[in-house]
């Protein structure tokens, strides 16, 4: 089946610019994280869904930074006012449900560059 | 100090040899324990989870040590297609299911 999509694959944009990125869960799958890896970097938590809301957003870097999910299945990760430091590849995640003993499966990501 | 530590290497060894990995954790608390695989620009996914008396999958084998707080890898029989970056991967708060990554350790295997 289908696995977890993400768009853009790579998004180039200019300092201050907003930016919306998009994650496809796997059909199903009731959890959905995102986290971003920075270059040479290990993953960073950003904020998980269980369904629609969002119980943790406490890795969510700066109040420029939000995300929805709606339906339980699609969300977007806005990033306002882009900074050159928000440079990273942005990758999504979703599992059966949020137990830790529940597979993450992860996205492609998307590559974000900042000028 | 970070949440999950590893040495970051790279490690390159010859095909056919045995290499371990090992990382460690800070919080006690921690129930959930993965190594994760990451190949050159590509996501992560899942390589095995580590349980507490041990498992083996094939040339790979994960130990977990509680009292230390400390997580292993060991790879027998190198295969080039072995070469990639190892995550140690730790379970967030409960009922979260939020992990928490190492920073990987990169594997190169030559011929």
């Amino acid at each position: 089946g289908a696995g977890v999509s993400q768009s853009p694959s790579n998004k180039v944009t200019e300092k201050g610019k907003d930016v919306e990125l998009r994650c496809d869960p796997i059909s199903g799958h009731t959890a959905l994280y995102w986290y971003r890896q920075s270059l040479g970097q290990g993953l960073e938590f950003l904020i998980y869904f269980q369904g629609n809301s969002a119980p943790d957003k406490s890795g969510l870097p700066s109040d420029r930074f939000s995300a929805e999910r709606t339906g339980g299945s699609v969300s977007t990760l806005t990033i306002q006012r882009t900074q050159q430091e928000d440079s990273a590849v942005y990758l999504c995640a979703s599992s059966r449900g949020i137990s830790s003993y529940n597979e993450q499966f992860f996205g492609p990501g998307t590559r974000l560059t900042v000028l | 100090r970070k949440e999950v530590e590893q040495d970051p290497g790279p490690f390159n060894v010859p095909e056919g040899a045995t290499v371990a990995f090992n990382c460690t954790y800070s919080n006690s608390a921690s129930q959930s324990f993965f190594w994760y695989r990451q190949d050159c620009r590509k996501e992560p996914k899942l390589l095995m989870s580590v349980y507490s008396s041990g498992n083996e999958d094939g040339r790979f084998t994960a130990q977990l040590n509680r009292a230390s707080q400390y997580i292993s890898l060991l790879i027998r029989d190198s295969k080039l297609s072995d070469s990639a970056t190892y995550l140690c991967v730790v379970n967030g708060p409960s009922n979260t299911g939020k992990l928490i990554f190492g920073q990987g350790t990169t594997l190169q295997v030559k011929p």
